[in-house]
C-alpha cells in the first residue's frame, strides 16, 4: 500500500497563477485534510472533507479551494497564487477523527 | 476558543536527560489528544494517542483534564529523537475541531 501521495513535490509559480494540488489514499478512509505548515505556526488546517462529497473550512480556507472527487482523491486548487501562499502542504486521511496519515509533501513557492 | 499550544518553540538537551515537551490545550468539549513527530525528510507520523495510554520508543504522555495538558515525556533522551513534534487535539462529530499546537523542535546533542 502506498498510503497517501501527493503531487507535485515541488512547484514553483508566479503571482496570479493557478495550479492543484494533488492527493490520494489507498486506505479506503473517508476523511481526508489538506494543511499547510509553516515556520512557527505549526500545522494549520485549510478545508477538510470528512465523507466522499463532502467538504468543509478549517482554520485558513482563504484562497484555496477544494475537490472531492472520490473516495481517494481530495484535490486543494490555488486560483491566483500569492507569495503569503508560499509554504509546504501536507495532504492528510483518517477513518473518523482518529490517527491521521500524512503525505509527504508538496513545497510550493510562490513568487 | 479551542487552542493547543506547545510553548516551546525549540527543546534542547543532552543525551540522557530527561525531556518534556509541553502541550496545553483549551476545548470546549473532551477531544482526544495525540503527539505527532517529524523526522527529517520525512513525512509527520502519529507517536502517541492519550486514549491508548501506551509507551512508544519511551514515551509517555499523561492527559491531565484537571490542569489540561498532555505533556509528552522521555526520562533519557537519545540523539535519534531529534525531531520536530506536533501536539494535536480533536473532538469526535465536531467537524473542524482539528487542532495542531505550533510544534516543538527536539534536538538531543551528543
Amino acid at each position: 500500500n502506498a498510503g497517501v501521495t501527493q503531487t507535485p513535490k515541488f512547484q514553483v509559480l508566479k503571482t496570479g497563477q493557478s495550479m492543484t494540488l494533488q492527493c490520494a489514499q489507498d486506505m479506503n478512509h473517508n476523511s481526508m485534510y489538506w494543511y499547510r505548515q509553516d515556520p512557527g505556526m505549526g500545522l494549520r488546517l485549510i478545508y477538510y472533507s470528512a465523507s466522499e462529497g463532502t467538504t468543509d473550512k478549517g482554520e485558513v480556507p482563504n484562497g484555496y479551494n477544494v475537490s472531492r472527487l472520490n473516495k481517494r482523491e481530495f484535490s486543494l486548487r490555488l486560483e491566483s497564487a500569492a507569495p503569503s501562499q508560499t509554504s509546504v502542504y501536507f495532504c492528510a486521511s483518517s477513518e473518523g477523527w482518529d490517527e491521521q496519515f500524512f503525505g509527504p509533501g508538496t513545497r510550493l513557492t510562490v513568487l | 476558543a479551542q487552542r493547543v499550544t506547545q510553548p516551546e518553540k525549540l527543546l534542547s538537551v543532552f543525551k540522557g536527560a530527561p525531556v518534556e515537551l509541553k502541550c496545553n490545550y483549551s476545548y470546549s468539549g473532551s477531544p482526544e489528544l495525540f503527539w505527532y513527530v517529524q523526522y527529517s525528510r520525512q513525512r509527520l507520523q502519529l507517536l502517541l494517542r492519550h486514549i491508548s495510554r501506551e509507551s512508544i520508543k519511551g514515551f509517555t504522555a499523561d492527559l491531565n483534564k484537571g490542569e489540561t495538558f498532555f505533556h509528552l515525556k522521555k526520562p533519557f533522551a537519545q540523539e535519534e529523537d531529534s525531531a520536530m513534534y506536533y501536539c494535536e487535539g480533536s473532538i469526535y462529530n465536531q467537524g473542524g475541531k482539528l487542532i495542531f499546537g505550533q510544534g516543538t523542535e527536539l534536538s538531543v546533542k551528543p
